[in-house]
């Protein structure tokens, strides 16, 4: 079975300064996911990780994918107010049509102060 | 526009008294997910469909049902609400399941219906 834990589950933090946000996960997951989510809405989709070593990056954030750690990390640049929300990261899919659907870490509920 | 779409955004329903959430997609998508999240926590997966094959996760309480009279639609029934079964319900969809091999795979989620048990 699949966990996912997620680091820090808060973190406060000052505009212009960069974070990580670390999500290690239990056993092989063919993927990776970060979603966002604002407080009382759905989840938005930031990341999908495919293989070992991707890397990808829009606006301030990027997320990284290592397999042989099982760990994926969401770094913020430059942090600005606007990115304030709750950030998940997901792993699912077993090969071979197995278990389905994501199993989310815990989030990490992110403040961002001017 | 909208392409997982749930209704309604809000439900309040009485202790014991069943509801039923929808959820609709126009993506033609073979995968349904139904998700319930409890304030501040990870979205929990109940079940899903993958087509007309109905998938149901093994701690998912009895008390939650689930119909797809199509591919376009999706409904989650709660037979009798319980208190602790107020949370936010997330609708997902996905191309293919887990399995599949294709690339940049990911779910599409719904709005959410915010259920209220009083």
């Amino acid at each position: 079975e699949l966990k996912v834990e997620q680091n820090p589950l808060f973190l406060s933090m000052q505009e212009g300064k960069n974070y990580t946000i670390y999500c290690n996960y239990s056993t092989t997951s063919d993927r990776l996911y970060w979603y966002r989510q604002d407080p009382g809405k759905s989840l938005e989709s930031l990341f999908v990780l495919l293989s070992n070593g991707a890397v990808k990056q829009e606006g301030r954030l990027m997320a990284s994918l290592d397999t042989k750690a099982r760990l994926s990390t969401l770094h913020i640049t430059a942090a600005v107010h606007d990115l304030s929300a709750t950030y998940f990261c997901a792993g699912g899919g077993e090969a071979g049509g197995g278990a389905d659907g994501l199993t989310f870490g815990k989030g990490t509920h992110l403040i961002i102060q001017p | 526009d909208a392409m997982v779409i749930q209704n309604p955004r809000y439900q309040v329903t009485q202790f014991g008294k069943p509801v039923t959430l929808s959820c609709s997609q126009t993506l033609n998508h073979n995968v349904m997910y139904w998700y319930q999240q409890k304030s501040s926590q990870a979205p929990k997966l109940l079940f899903h469909y993958y087509d007309k094959d109905f998938n149901n996760e093994a701690d998912t309480p009895d008390n939650f049902q689930s119909r797809r009279p199509n591919t376009s639609f999706c409904f989650l029934d709660i037979r009798s609400p319980g208190l602790g079964d107020a949370a936010m319900y997330l609708c997902a969809t996905s191309r293919d399941r887990g399995g599949g091999r294709a690339t940049n795979e990911k779910l599409f989620f719904g709005s959410g219906t915010q259920l209220s048990v009083l």
